[in-house]
């Protein structure tokens, strides 16, 4: 079975300063990793994902995340924060042959001005 | 097709009543998902269909709670003779299969049990 920890349940940053939010899974098998954004009151947006290939993945908004494997990570970061990306942010798995999801407990970025 | 729609957004009730929520894929997608997602915690997976078959249902996380895909389009989800633990933001989410980077989510059911 799948876990996905999240280990910083809130993160304040300054705007304009780079953030990395961290995530680290257990699978037994061969995963895809995704990172989703909650802003109050809407449904997950995708913010980018890694299903195989380069292990540094570009995203929207200028979010990237890195896999590594070996460490079983797959954090996230931005190098320069707006005020918009004030939100939740959830770090998922999906087995390698389905899409069922397994989440995070999530990480709640806000962005101080 | 903009999305992943659900209705209602927001349902308050009563203990003791029956709730039933609706959601509408994107229309080409084939796979729906349901997700209950608690305050402060991650969204939890209950069940998936393709096409009108449940194919995992084993998650629902009581008997009270069913959920319906008739004509492989539309999805339902019931909950009857709901508990105040009931109360929780139920997201619905369709994809195509085999392809997991394209799941997309709907802005979900707030439900609150009085």
């Amino acid at each position: 079975a799948q876990s996905v920890t999240q280990l910083d349940s809130q993160v304040p940053v300054f705007e304009e300063a780079p953030v990395e939010l961290r995530c680290n899974y257990s699978s037994s098998v061969s995963v895809y990793l995704f990172w989703y954004v909650q802003y109050p009151n809407q449904g997950l947006q995708l913010l980018l994902k890694y299903l195989s290939g380069s292990t540094l993945v570009k995203g929207i908004n200028g979010f990237e995340a890195e896999f590594n494997k070996s460490q079983t990570s797959f954090h996230l970061r931005k190098p320069s924060v707006h005020i918009s990306d004030t939100a939740e942010y959830f770090c998922a798995v999906s087995e390698d042959t389905g899409n069922q999801f397994y989440f995070g407990t999530g990480t709640s970025l806000t962005v101080i001005p | 097709d903009t999305g992943v729609s659900q209705d209602p957004r927001h349902k308050i009730t009563k203990r003791g009543q029956n709730v039933t929520f609706r959601c509408d894929p994107i229309s080409e997608h084939n796979r729906l998902y349901w997700y209950r997602q608690t305050l402060g915690q991650g969204p939890e997976f209950l069940t998936y269909f393709q096409n009108e078959a449940q194919l995992e249902k084993s998650r629902l996380l009581s008997d009270r709670f069913s959920a319906e895909r008739p004509k492989g389009s539309f999805s339902t989800l019931e909950i009857q003779r709901t508990e105040q633990g009931d109360s929780a933001m139920y997201l619905c989410a369709s994809s195509f299969a085999g392809l997991a980077g394209g799941t997309f989510f709907g802005p979900g059911t707030r439900l609150t049990v009085l």
